[in-house]
């Protein structure tokens, strides 16, 4: 069974441009989270959908935001990129909100 | 404010002796409790959970002790590997709530042969 995947792996952008980050979850998994791991800090909670609807969001300013599609992949969205959001994104899935997680291996955003 | 802490950056053991990695957590509306591992590279992978109406769950090497008066948990690793050298987080959430999992900033483990 594959597992979380994400897309792109790396990704550099410069400041003020927008980035695209993508997440496959696992099938059959309807809740998809993303995180955010900047270098020194834990993973912080950005975005949560289920069932193609937004759950929840982290303490981020609006210009992070994020869809899920109808198939359950999800789009996180970062407009008007700034150098301090380079940090690795995590997407992650599960069966039932709130339930055990599963992670992707994350997109290495690089802003400069 | 920093929900759940753990307040050792990095801990470095011998190969064969205990690990013990602790975290703290503020929220006493958390009833859920997990760790999670992450290797370089790669996203964290789930390694043991336990509820607030258990004290302690084991699997294999790896025990997860709550102590909800003193709202901390630990997780001990008998006997530690080398491959165990990696990041741990510890999570929490609450499990009827629609606030997802909270977590840590990680402990860095090092296993030393």
């Amino acid at each position: 069974e594959a597992g979380v995947t994400q897309s792109p792996t790396h990704l550099i952008k410069t400041r003020g441009q927008q980035a695209t980050l993508r997440c496959s979850p696992i099938s059959g998994h309807t809740s998809v989270y993303w995180y955010q791991q900047a270098l020194g800090l834990g993973l912080q909670f950005l975005l949560w959908y289920d069932e193609g609807e937004e759950r929840n969001r982290g303490n981020f300013p609006p210009r992070f935001s994020g869809r899920q599609f109808p198939n359950y992949s999800s789009e996180l969205n970062v407009n008007a990129l700034e150098l301090e959001d380079s940090a690795l994104y995590l997407c992650a899935s599960s069966l039932f909100r709130n339930e055990k997680l599963f992670f992707g291996s994350g997109t290495q955003l690089s802003v400069l | 404010d920093q929900q759940v802490k753990q307040n050792s950056p990095s801990l470095s053991v011998q190969e064969g002796r205990i690990s013990i990695l602790n975290c703290d957590y503020t929220n006493s509306m958390f009833d859920y409790f997990l760790w999670y591992k992450k290797y370089p590279a790669e996203g964290p992978t789930f390694l043991i959970s336990i509820s607030s109406i258990k004290d302690k769950n084991e699997d294999g090497r790896f025990t997860v002790f709550l102590n909800k008066s003193a709202k901390h948990l630990s997780l001990h690793i008998v006997p530690s590997q080398p491959g165990d050298s990696a990041v741990y987080f510890c999570a929490a959430s609450v499990d009827s709530g629609n606030t997802p999992l909270v977590f840590g900033k990680g402990t860095r483990l090092s296993v030393i042969a």
